[in-house]
C-alpha cells in the first residue's frame, strides 16, 4: 500500500519565487513525518520533522512544513527560492509503532536564474 | 563531531562475486539502518539494527543479502551471488533510538554506489 505521495517529480520556479512542494500520506494513524533532501552525490539530508505537538514545523535553510490530518498533507514550502535549492527533495514517514521510512518518490527541484 | 561513514564510495563487481558495504554509524547511536536507493525502485528500507540485533529484517530483497552489526556500532551488508538488479545506492543511517513518543532523527551516510557489470 502506498504510504506517501509527491505530486510532480519535477518542479521549476524562478529565483526568489515561492517554492511548494506537495506530499500525502496515506494512513489512518498519523505517522511521524519528515522532509529529506539531496543534493547531487550526496546523502540525504534532513530539513525537517513532524513528531507531535505544532503542527508547522521550521526547518534549515528558510523551509517549513505543516502536517494538516484533514487533508493528510505535509506539503513543503519556501517563500523566495535560491539557486543552492536545486536538488532532490523527498519526504518520508514513519508509520504509527514501526521503526523504518517509508519514502516518496521524489520531487527535483530546479531554480532558474 | 563525524557523521555516518560508510565504505567504499565506489564498488564495481562482476554478476556472480560477492560484495560487503560497511558502515560506521555516529558515536553513540543504537539505531542503524540499511536502505537501497534504484532507479526502478526509489528509496527502499532494507534492515534495522537496534544494538547488534536485527528485529526488522523484512526489507532484505532475497536470502543473498544479510547484514550484521558488531559491538553496537560498525554494520557490514553483504549481497552474495550478486546480480545486475542489485545495481544500486546503499544507504546507511543512525540514530539514538527509536523507542518511544519522540522519533530520533535518522542520519544519513554518503552511501556506496554498487555496478553488477
Amino acid at each position: 500500500a502506498q504510504s506517501v505521495t509527491q505530486l510532480g517529480s519535477h518542479v521549476s520556479v524562478s529565483e526568489g519565487a515561492l517554492v511548494l512542494l506537495r506530499c500525502n500520506y496515506s494512513s489512518s494513524v498519523p505517522p511521524y513525518l519528515f522532509w529529506y533532501v539531496q543534493y547531487p552525490n550526496q546523502g540525504l539530508q534532513l530539513l525537517l520533522k513532524y513528531t507531535t505537538g505544532a503542527t508547522l514545523v521550521k526547518g534549515i535553510n528558510g523551509f517549513e512544513a505543516e502536517f494538516k490530518k484533514s487533508e493528510t498533507s505535509f506539503h513543503l514550502t519556501k517563500p523566495s527560492a535560491h539557486m543552492s535549492d536545486a536538488a532532490e527533495y523527498f519526504c518520508a514517514v514513519i508509520l504509527y509503532n514501526t521503526d523504518k521510512l517509508i519514502f516518496g518518490t521524489g520531487t527535483r527541484l530546479q531554480v532558474f536564474p | 563531531g563525524a557523521g555516518v561513514s560508510q565504505s567504499p564510495s565506489n564498488k564495481v563487481t562482476e554478476k556472480g562475486k560477492d560484495v560487503e558495504l560497511r558502515c560506521d554509524p555516529i558515536s553513540g547511536h543504537t539505531a542503524l539502518y540499511w536502505y537501497r536507493q534504484s532507479l526502478g525502485q526509489g528509496l527502499e528500507f532494507l534492515i534495522y539494527f537496534q544494538g547488534n540485533s536485527a528485529p526488522d529484517k523484512s526489507g532484505l530483497p532475497s536470502d543473498r543479502f544479510s547484514a550484521e552489526r558488531t559491538g553496537g556500532s560498525v554494520s557490514t551488508l553483504t549481497i552474495q551471488r550478486t546480480q545486475q538488479e542489485d545495481s544500486a545506492v546503499y544507504l546507511c543511517a543512525s540514530s539514538l533510538d527509536v523507542r518511544g513518543p519522540l522519533v530520533d532523527t535518522q542520519y544519513f551516510g554518503p552511501g556506496t554506489r554498487l555496478t553488477v557489470l
